[in-house]
């Protein structure tokens, strides 16, 4: 069965410093990785997405993300955090290229200090 | 920009009750799903469509949970009766076959 472990539940940068938020991923096959964030009582915005060929991808709001097969790893990145960077972030594996069950880590908090 | 549509955005209710959420999906994209999250948790699915049938209700509780999309366009996800553990937000998504799934905003239910 899939699985993905986001380690980190809460973390907290000062804005303008990088992030890092990692993800760990469990799949019997070449998986397909999503990063989604969340902001308070709102919905999921699709941040980037990994289905096949170069291993970092670029995303939206300046994030990106490396997959490393060898570690099982789907970790985001931005190099410059903003204050309207605060929100919830959600790592998720899928079958296909999202048209079937993702499943989804429990999140990371991420809070910004001006 | 199309975007997934859902209504109410927030619910009351009461143990016992009825509830019942609506879901407008991006037009054009033929897979539909439901999604439960609990406050801390990551979103869990419920139920996926295509078109109109059923591909996955492996996690829906169907004692009490029911879903539809007659017409393989919108869709109603129903709880009778609604229990406290049933508070959660409860997002919506489509898709192309095969491709990225787009969320709604998500309906916040409170049961009292």
């Amino acid at each position: 069965a899939q699985s993905v472990t986001q380690p980190d539940i809460h973390i907290t940068v000062s804005e303008g410093a990088s992030l890092e938020l990692r993800c760990n991923y469990s799949y019997g096959a070449t998986p397909y990785l999503f990063w989604y964030v969340q902001s308070p009582g709102q919905g999921l915005q699709l941040l980037l997405k990994y289905f096949s060929g170069d291993t970092l991808v670029q995303g939206i709001k300046g994030f990106e993300a490396e997959f490393k097969r060898s570690q099982s790893s789907f970790n985001l990145r931005k190099p410059s955090v903003h204050w309207s960077d605060a929100a919830e972030y959600f790592c998720a594996v899928g079958r296909t290229g999202g048209g079937n069950k993702l499943t989804f880590g429990t999140g990371t908090q991420l809070k910004v200090e001006l | 920009e199309a975007e997934v549509a859902q209504s109410p955005r927030y619910k009351i209710t009461e143990k016992s009750q009825a509830v019942a959420f609506w879901c407008d999906p991006i037009s054009g994209h033929a897979t539909l799903y439901w999604y439960r999250q609990i406050l801390g948790q990551g979103p869990e699915l419920l139920v996926q469509f295509q078109d109109e049938s059923v591909v996955d209700d492996s996690q829906l509780p169907k004692d009490r949970f029911s879903a539809e999309r007659l017409k393989g366009v919108d869709s109603t996800l129903k709880i009778q009766p609604a229990e406290l553990g049933d508070s959660a937000m409860y997002l919506c998504a489509s898709s192309p076959p095969a491709e990225t799934q787009y969320f709604g905003p998500g309906t916040r239910l409170l049961v009292l």
